[in-house]
Parts: C-alpha cells; structure tokens; sequence
C-alpha cells in the first residue's frame, strides 16, 4: 500500500523559505509516477503547486513558478517542495500525492491518486 | 491559468441524484478527457472518486458517476446518502503540463 508522509516546520516568518518534504512508502520513488505537492488555503480550495518525476523532469503552476523548486532524493525515497519569500498569503495545509502521467516531449498529468494526511503551514501576517 | 468553475453548493435529499457541474475552457477540461473528481470530508485529505472523466478507482462506489460535454464536466452522485456530505472539487490536466482545480462545491445532504 502507497503511503505518502509530509514533514517541515509548522510556523514561518515572512519573507522567510519554506521547506516541505514528503516521505513515500510502499513503493520507490523511482517506479515512474510523478510525485506533487497541492495547498489548500484555510475554507479556500485546492491549488496545485508543481510536480516531479524522479529524472527531476518537473512542472509547476505558473503562478508559482518564480518562488518554488521541487527536488527529489532518490536515496530516501523522498520528494520537497521549497517555497521562498513566504507571506501570509501561503498559509495552508500543504499536501503531496502522487501523479500516474505519460512523458515523452510533453509531460501529461493525469490525477492524484494517492495522498498524504497534509501538513498545515502558518504564515503570520 | 483560471480555476475551474463549480456551483458553491448542490443539496438533495437521501435517495435523491445530484449533478455538480465543472466548467473550464478548450484549454483544459475542453480539450482533454482527464477530468478527475475528489471528495473531501472536513480536515481530511482529498480521495480520488473518478479519473479521466468516467472512470472509478477500485473501491469507490458505483453510485459516482463522471461525464463530459464540451467544456463541462460532472459528477453525478445517485442514491445520496449521510456520508455522501462532504466538499468536492473536479480537476483537469491543462495545456502546459500543469493541473487546474475547480472552485469546489459543498454537497448537503438534507
């Protein structure tokens, strides 16, 4: 069974960078899924933040796309997400799943099929 | 890259079918049949409920049913139920490599 674990400090200040990182278990890192990170803002929806496959291929949302770097490590079968220049506007519980996709010259996203429980995020303002 | 579009609210009463709609543009929902639909229950994580428009993970119910026209999309919940209560929000692949969700929609079941 998929499980996925995410991890990082609760509490940020502005201006700081936030640094997630989502544990897999159950399965490797390197089976061929892309692996992502969604938020969802307190009573708000959900927003997709990026994604990455474990060649490091990645997309992101484009609104996001000047603040975020995800990386995978391979070795401990983990994924992370680092958002800089934190404001309160990111406050959220963060999310990763996992993503079935094709590759080739476009990468295709499927749907997120498994989750982890999330991990909420404090920005101050 | 604009959310998704879906009524704030659907209610039915149990036993009753609900439709909740998910409008996008020829860039996402229009233009690919990779619309999935989730359920969240308060302070849980989403579940996939239906994955490239029409289809149902091992394990969910037959009573969730995905469709597509143009560019909307639904999900059509029969036979409402007590559990059934929870936020739901559709999502689309879109040009660009990239995932879009919708503005998700509370089902109340009265």
């Amino acid at each position: 069974q998929v499980h996925l674990q995410e991890s990082g400090p609760g509490l940020l200040k502005p201006s700081e960078t936030l640094s997630l990182t989502c544990t897999v278990s159950g399965l490797s890192i390197s089976s061929g899924y892309h692996w992502g990170w969604i938020r969802q803002p307190p009573g708000k929806g959900l927003e997709w933040i990026g994604s990455i496959h474990y060649s490091e291929n990645t997309c992101y949302n484009p609104s996001l796309e000047s603040r975020i770097t995800i990386s995978v490590d391979t070795s401990r079968n983990q994924f992370s997400l680092q958002l800089r220049s934190v404001t309160a506007a990111d406050t959220a519980i963060y999310f990763c799943a996992r993503i079935p996709h094709t590759g080739g010259p476009v990468i295709t996203l499927y749907h997120l099929d498994y989750w982890g429980q999330g991990t909420p995020v404090t920005v101050p303002s | 890259q604009s959310a998704l579009t879906q009524p704030a609210s659907v209610s039915g009463s149990p036993g009753q079918s609900i439709t909740i709609s998910c409008t996008g543009t020829s860039s996402d929902v229009g233009n690919y049949n990779l619309v999935s639909w989730y359920q969240q229950h308060p302070d849980k994580a989403p579940k996939l409920m239906i994955y490239e428009v029409n289809k149902r993970p091992s394990g969910v119910s037959n009573r969730f049913s995905g469709a597509k026209s143009g560019n909307t999309a639904s999900l059509t919940i029969s036979g409402l139920q007590t559990e059934d209560e929870a936020d739901y929000y559709c999502c689309s692949y879109a040009t660009g490599s990239t995932l879009v969700f919708g503005t998700g929609t509370k089902v109340t079941v009265l």
